[in-house]
């Protein structure tokens, strides 16, 4: 078993639509957990950043963490065709020594809004 | 402007060719990574540098080497390439203070013939 998965989609929305993006994960050592977007024929770009438990939100963006399900979401509200890429959940521990900043990334979400 | 660059955009090869990749950044960060990314398997570490001439192996490591001679160069070697190494490869950089935040190449799609 992966230790996290992502469910790949493809997901197609209309615009205007809330879009929900999840990611599950087996390793209780994580902490941190981030979104990256990739726009094609790009390197994927953080998008949004969490420390352990909770939520966060940025504009139309709202990431939040449920630690206790292992179980994390990306929520785009009002979602434009510009948001078409696609999505990757990543985590990592809080682990020291050599392995400090290795991610976990999950296999990603092809996300596509269409006017 | 964070900027990480990667020496091919695209590259063709042929089995039992000897290959290099190249990965420059210019934030002066101390951690570099290599990853392939293939449809539904998302990314995968193959290796990673945290300082000059070390290195440590990522998830996938066989049937590549790595070489970090300067802190902003970091190099994937591909001995004698193989048509299952046929994939998109991207490398990046991380500041150590933010252990969160990695900044990637464009990428390299490589086919292997």
């Amino acid at each position: 078993q992966k230790e996290v998965e992502q469910d790949p989609g493809p997901l197609s929305v209309p615009e205007g639509a809330i879009v929900s993006l999840n990611c599950t994960y087996s390793n209780s050592a994580f902490q941190y957990f981030m979104w990256y977007r990739q726009y094609s024929r790009k390197g994927p770009e953080l998008l949004m950043y969490t420390y352990s438990s909770g939520n966060k939100e940025d504009g139309r963006f709202t990431a939040q963490v449920d630690k206790s399900s292992k179980y994390i979401s990306l929520f785009i509200r009002d979602s434009q065709p510009s948001d078409s890429a696609t999505y990757l959940c990543a985590m990592r521990s809080n682990a020291g020594g050599t392995s400090y900043g290795k991610l976990t990334f999950g296999q990603g979400t092809i996300l596509t809004v269409h006017p | 402007d964070v900027k990480v660059t990667q020496s091919s955009r695209y590259l063709v090869k042929r089995t039992g060719e000897k290959v290099f990749l190249e990965c420059v950044q210019d934030m002066d960060h101390e951690n570099m990574f290599w990853y392939r990314q293939d449809p539904g398997l998302g990314l995968r570490l193959i290796y990673f540098s945290y300082d000059v001439k070390m290195k440590e192996k990522g998830d996938i490591p066989e049937g590549y080497s790595v070489s970090r001679e300067k802190k902003e160069r970091f190099s994937l070697i591909l001995e004698s390439a193989s048509t299952n190494q046929t994939s998109m490869y991207l490398c990046a950089s991380m500041r150590l203070a933010d252990s969160y935040e990695q900044y990637f190449g464009p990428g390299t799609r490589l086919t292997v013939t």
